[in-house]
């Protein structure tokens, strides 16, 4: 089984709000992405989760807040984001092996994001 | 830092027919993983064919084959026997094989269509 679930589908926020986005998987993988997809473009890295640890972070602004409550779970916490903001947010797992081979990346559907 | 190029926007093929999508990449390393995914209208981001670089045997998966060429780095997706299902955004990414989660990187993409 490579699935990877986000919730929610969809969501569209003013920029006062505060939302999160959530992942979860149940494949055992140690490594965890969150993408973001503007339309017509490939996904770009935000961050990476290994073990539970943040281990990239793409220079992404402090409104994204990443957190990893454990190792099946990512949320992404939203506050005061900009209407350029707006964009497909992917998540992803992996396996994250030792002995220094990394794996496969399987995507969840994404959520659609929307900012007023 | 390693760049994926992928030189045709669009394709449309009929039913049935063979078709191929070009993809190269720029890189210094000599261990590496290059993937295919396709992204339909419905977002989801699908793995279709993974190549470990150390391989020199092409990977297949049923209609999907790649010729890979390390030397001229170059990752091409062949499609045999094309179906309406394969219509989508196909994206080639590049995954340095060092240990540790690895960020994806995509190539722009080629936007297939197969039409009946």
């Amino acid at each position: 089984d490579t699935e990877v679930t986000q919730t929610p589908k969809h969501l569209v926020m003013g920029m006062t709000n505060k939302k999160s986005l959530k992942c979860e998987q149940h494949m055992g993988h140690r490594a965890m992405y969150w993408y973001k997809q503007k339309a017509k473009k490939p996904p770009e890295l935000m961050f990476v989760y290994s073990y539970e640890k943040l281990s990239i972070n793409e220079s992404v602004p402090s409104r994204f807040s990443p957190e990893c409550p454990n190792s099946s779970l990512l949320n992404l916490h939203l506050h005061a984001l900009q209407p350029e903001d707006s964009a497909l947010y992917l998540c992803a797992s992996s396996q994250d092996r030792t002995g220094g081979r990394t794996d496969t990346q399987y995507f969840g559907p994404g959520t659609r994001l929307t900012v007023l | 830092a390693q760049t994926v190029t992928q030189s045709q926007p669009e394709m449309s093929v009929q039913e049935a027919e063979t078709v191929t999508l070009s993809c190269t990449y720029d890189t210094s390393e000599n261990n590496y993983y290059l993937f295919w995914y396709k992204q339909p209208p419905s977002r989801q981001m699908i793995l279709v064919i993974r190549q470990e670089a150390y391989k020199q045997q092409n990977a297949t998966e049923n209609r999907f084959s790649v010729n890979f060429q390390k030397a001229a780095k170059s990752f091409s997706l062949k499609i045999s026997d094309s179906q309406l299902g394969d219509t989508a955004m196909y994206f080639c990414a590049f995954m340095r094989g060092i240990q540790g989660a690895q960020k994806l990187v995509f190539g722009q993409g080629t936007r297939l269509t197969i039409n009946p």
